[in-house]
């Protein structure tokens, strides 16, 4: 059974930084693709980004509203993938999704870890 | 890039009614659509992809429909358990805006 599991979130003041991991375990977590999503209190779905496996040469893609503040990484020997917050705003104040899938869908979601930036 | 746009953003309809949601892409996507139906705090669930195959375990009343930019989400016979807010995506990254699905 594929299982993600976030962690990392918390309560963070505008202008700092943090750092999510997404364990996951139940399938060969080198072979696939990473994707981080989020959603703003009560608002709907946002990508954030995602990153390739190493077969597709391990690259990354962001959205426009955290490209440049936002990373996304992955140790395969652990089978985590991390996101890094930088300069963090008040707007990315969200739960964070860490998913897999395919290019057909998204079927494999973390529980979330909320986020707040808040001074 | 590809923009997502659902139709309505909300409907109310009655037990045992028909319901359908619609989803437009900014431009051609071929079959790579899915649905997601998420429940207050919780996770959203796959229902549906390359725009008709029903996810393992999803409901038969729930059915999917269309091809290049115009694709329909359809609930046959609404029961209560199906009251949530439901999300069509062009996979593996943009969803549409979302639409609340309630109970009258």
């Amino acid at each position: 059974e594929v299982q993600l599991v976030e962690s990392g979130g918390g309560l963070v003041k505008p202008g700092r930084s943090l750092r999510l991991s997404c364990t996951a375990s139940g399938f060969t977590f080198g072979d696939y693709a990473m994707s981080w999503f989020r959603q703003a209190p009560g608002k709907g779905l946002e990508w954030v980004g995602f990153i390739r496996s190493k077969a597709y040469g391990g690259t990354t893609e962001y959205a426009a509203s955290v490209k440049g503040r936002f990373t996304i990484s992955r140790d395969d020997s652990k089978s985590i993938a991390y996101l890094q917050m930088n300069s963090l705003k008040t707007e990315d104040t969200a739960v964070y999704y860490c998913t897999t899938g395919s290019g057909y869908s998204t079927p494999h979601w973390g529980q979330g870890t909320l986020v707040t930036v808040s001074s | 890039d590809i923009q997502m746009t659902q139709s309505p953003s909300s409907l109310s309809a009655s037990v045992g009614d028909r319901v359908t949601i619609t989803c437009r892409a900014s431009q051609g996507i071929s079959n790579y659509l899915a649905w997601y139906q998420q429940k207050p705090g919780k996770v959203p669930k796959l229902l549906i992809y390359a725009a008709s195959t029903l996810q393992s375990g999803v409901p038969s009343r729930f059915s999917g429909s269309g091809s290049g930019t115009d694709f329909t989400l359809t609930i046959s016979s609404l029961q209560p358990e199906d009251v949530a807010t439901y999300y069509c995506q062009k996979p593996p990254k943009t969803f549409g805006q979302g639409t609340k699905v309630e109970i009258k």
